[in-house]
């Protein structure tokens, strides 16, 4: 099986940009989460896709937002780049609904600079 | 809310020796809890998690850790450091129930593994 698979793996932006990142989520997963690992620090919850819907949010502004596609990859947007939005950030699939299941599976994530 | 306070921003152990990292919860609801390792330039990867069965569970890679309600604890632990388990480990919490799989994330402890 795959597991989660982001792209690009690095990217650097010029601050006012807007970015997009992707993720594939692993086979057989229907949830996606987002989370931004600014340097130094652990993973902040932005925000979470169930079947094409975002049903969960961190405190992030709205210029983060994202899709969810049918075949359950995912996009994460941030419109009007900050410098303080230089991060990793990592995407993690679970399947939703199976309550045995409490774990994600995380993607090695994309190292986004601003510049 | 949730939270997680990680102990400790930087442990080091000897080769063989004891491994002890230190992470405490507060939730108001019982909570699911996990330890995720994390490679230099890598995504998270699960070494264990805690969804109210046995309070005591063991993970991959000779790792274990204890459940403690009383102290709202979660430590980590392994009896014999190995070099390779140098990287940072990470404590996270998630509510019980819901929808919401959202993960709250300690700051993080870098394990340094001296030969």
């Amino acid at each position: 099986e795959t597991g989660v698979t982001q792209s690009p793996t690095h990217l650097i932006k010029t601050r006012g940009q807007q970015v997009t990142l992707r993720c594939s989520s692993q086979s057989g997963h229907n949830t996606v989460s987002w989370y931004q690992q600014a340097l130094g620090q652990g993973p902040q919850f932005i925000f979470q896709y169930y079947r094409e819907e975002e049903n969960g949010r961190g405190n992030f502004p709205p210029r983060f937002s994202g899709l969810q596609f049918p075949n359950y990859s995912s996009e994460l947007n941030v419109n009007a780049l900050e410098l303080d939005d230089s991060a990793l950030y990592l995407c993690a699939s679970t399947q939703g609904g199976a309550p045995t299941n409490y774990g994600y599976t995380f993607g090695s994530g994309t190292r986004l600079t601003v510049v | 809310a949730q939270s997680v306070t990680q102990l400790g921003s930087h442990v080091s152990v000897s080769e063989g020796a004891l491994v002890l990292l230190r992470c405490n919860y507060s939730s108001s609801v019982p909570p699911y809890l996990f330890w995720y390792v994390q490679y230099p330039n890598q995504g998270l990867q699960l070494l264990l998690k805690y969804t109210s069965a046995a309070t005591l569970v063991k993970g991959i890679n000779g790792f274990e850790a204890e459940f403690k309600k009383s102290e709202t604890s979660f430590h980590l632990t392994k009896p014999s450091a190995h070099m390779s388990d140098a990287a940072e480990y990470f404590c996270a919490v998630r509510n019980s129930g819901g929808s919401n799989y959202k993960l709250t994330f300690g700051k993080g402890t870098l394990l340094t593994v001296n030969p």
